[in-house]
């Protein structure tokens, strides 16, 4: 199947520090990314749609501000943690649908943990 | 909003089957997905199916979809100690958009 990949896998940061995750799909493009963010032994919850050459659309009660994304091409999503704080710490993953013959199928990346001392 | 509901836990014995299962509220989905998830990993797409599709098979997986009752399931036959994992199940929304049910973890013992 396709691969997506998301780097740094792991970062610990200082609280205040802006922190920036990025989603590659390694072998298709993808013009829609999605970013989750899941918390311990809870489901994912997505945050806001990537969309390439446009702003992205973030779900109601993410702050826009707070976690910055940048769909700078065709295979590349980044997702910035401004100013981060201890609540932002969390496990942040990404998703690129690859159109298929039963419609579009999300291939995850490994998901970064983020933790904010 | 969509409501996607898993029971949390399951536990069964090494080769025996485990039957996962997943509510949902809302019925307009296209296709409906199981993925599993290993620990600190991300999501693996294990198999879907299509909403006019009643029962789909895949080797050991059999996904049977009741449409009436809003109701998904995931068999899992000759469970192995490796198919220790959170799955969850998730519906097409707009967009592209995932919604993901509760999770459930399955937890395989000798």
């Amino acid at each position: 199947g396709a691969v997506v990949s998301q780097h740094p896998s792991r970062v610990i940061c200082k609280s205040g520090t802006s922190v920036k995750i990025e989603c590659r799909s390694l072998d298709f493009q993808a013009t829609t990314m999605f970013w989750y963010r899941q918390f311990p032994k809870k489901s994912l919850m997505l945050m806001a749609t990537s969309n390439e050459g446009s702003k992205a659309t973030y779900e109601q009660g993410v702050e826009k501000d707070k976690f910055l994304i940048n769909h700078a091409s065709l295979t590349l999503s980044t997702l910035t943690v401004t100013s981060a704080h201890p609540e932002d710490s969390s496990f942040y993953i990404c998703s690129a649908p690859q159109r298929g013959g039963f419609g579009d199928t999300q291939y995850f990346g490994p998901g970064t943990r983020l933790t904010v001392l | 909003g969509e409501d996607v509901e898993q029971s949390l836990f399951l536990s069964v014995r090494e080769g025996d089957s485990s039957v996962i299962n997943c509510t949902y509220t809302d019925s307009s989905s296209t296709y409906l997905y199981w993925y599993k998830q290993e620990p600190g990993a991300g999501l693996q797409l294990l198999t879907y199916i299509f909403s006019n599709m009643d029962m789909k098979q895949d080797q050991r997986l059999t996904v049977l979809l009741n449409k009436k009752d809003k109701h998904l399931s995931l068999r899992i036959a000759d469970t192995q100690t490796g198919d220790s994992a959170i799955y969850f199940c998730a519906l097409t929304g707009g967009g592209n958009k995932l919604t993901f049910g509760t999770g459930t973890q399955l937890k395989v013992e000798l």
